[in-house]
């Protein structure tokens, strides 16, 4: 059964320290997106990747947030320094491209700055 | 650009009661359109997606939705309820352009009560 995974699933941390959130795409997928979820703001795109290739990153804060996608099979979100308006769920999804596909999500990342 | 309006935000209603969840779009070109579903706790799931041809979708779970061109609408239904259809529910679109990336709803909450 082909999922997303991510981890971790919980995350507390304190104002300051770094965060690393982990993903896991499908097998095969060539497009990984970030999204961050809270209540407020609904689903936000924080950046997506084709072929490990960044390719929109304007939804991510350029000063304290970083997204990579060291090989095919996992790509990485990073938090530094993290700030408390930065808790919310974070959901990694893949995919054979955009526009008329499917996008497969994981369970998320909950994060809480405190 | 595109964009996406879920008419409303909270949805409740009774075991075996029909229900519609409403989603406007704004489109200046084709038009692809999804609607997924997120349970508790859970990333976001296709729930079904209108590509072309016959505007009635059937999706997952008994829930189907239709495009309607003229009304630049595409409402979710289901006849039937179930407690377990208890979700939120995301209807979203294809930005135009070459990035093509997802135009989301803010979510509409689904509350089915016994």
């Amino acid at each position: 059964d082909a999922r997303v995974t991510q981890t971790p699933r919980d995350k507390v941390t304190e104002m300051g320290q770094e965060v690393t959130m982990r993903c896991q795409p499908i097998l095969g997928h060539n497009t990984v997106f970030w999204y961050r979820q809270t209540m407020m703001q609904g689903l936000e795109l924080l950046a997506y990747f084709r072929n490990r290739a960044p390719l929109d990153d304007s939804g991510m804060p350029k000063d304290r947030f970083s997204a990579e996608m060291p090989d095919a099979t996992l790509a990485t979100l990073k938090i530094q320094p993290s700030e408390p308006r930065d808790s919310a769920v974070y959901f990694c999804a893949s995919g054979l491209g955009w526009g008329s596909t499917e996008a497969f999500f994981g369970q998320g990342t909950r994060l809480t700055v405190v | 650009a595109q964009s996406v309006t879920q008419l409303d935000s909270q949805v409740p209603v009774f075991e075996e009661a029909p229900v519609e969840l409403r989603c406007n779009y704004s489109s200046s070109v084709s038009v692809y359109l999804f609607w997924y579903v997120q349970y508790p706790n859970q990333g976001l799931q296709l729930l079904l997606k209108y590509l072309s041809g016959s505007t009635l979708v059937k999706g997952i779970n008994g829930f189907e939705a239709e495009f309607n061109k003229s009304q630049t609408s595409f409402h979710l239904r289901k006849p039937s309820v179930h407690i377990s259809d208890t979700a939120e529910y995301f209807c979203a679109v294809p930005n135009a352009g070459n990035n093509r990336k997802l135009i989301w709803g803010l979510g509409t909450s689904l509350a089915v009560n016994p």
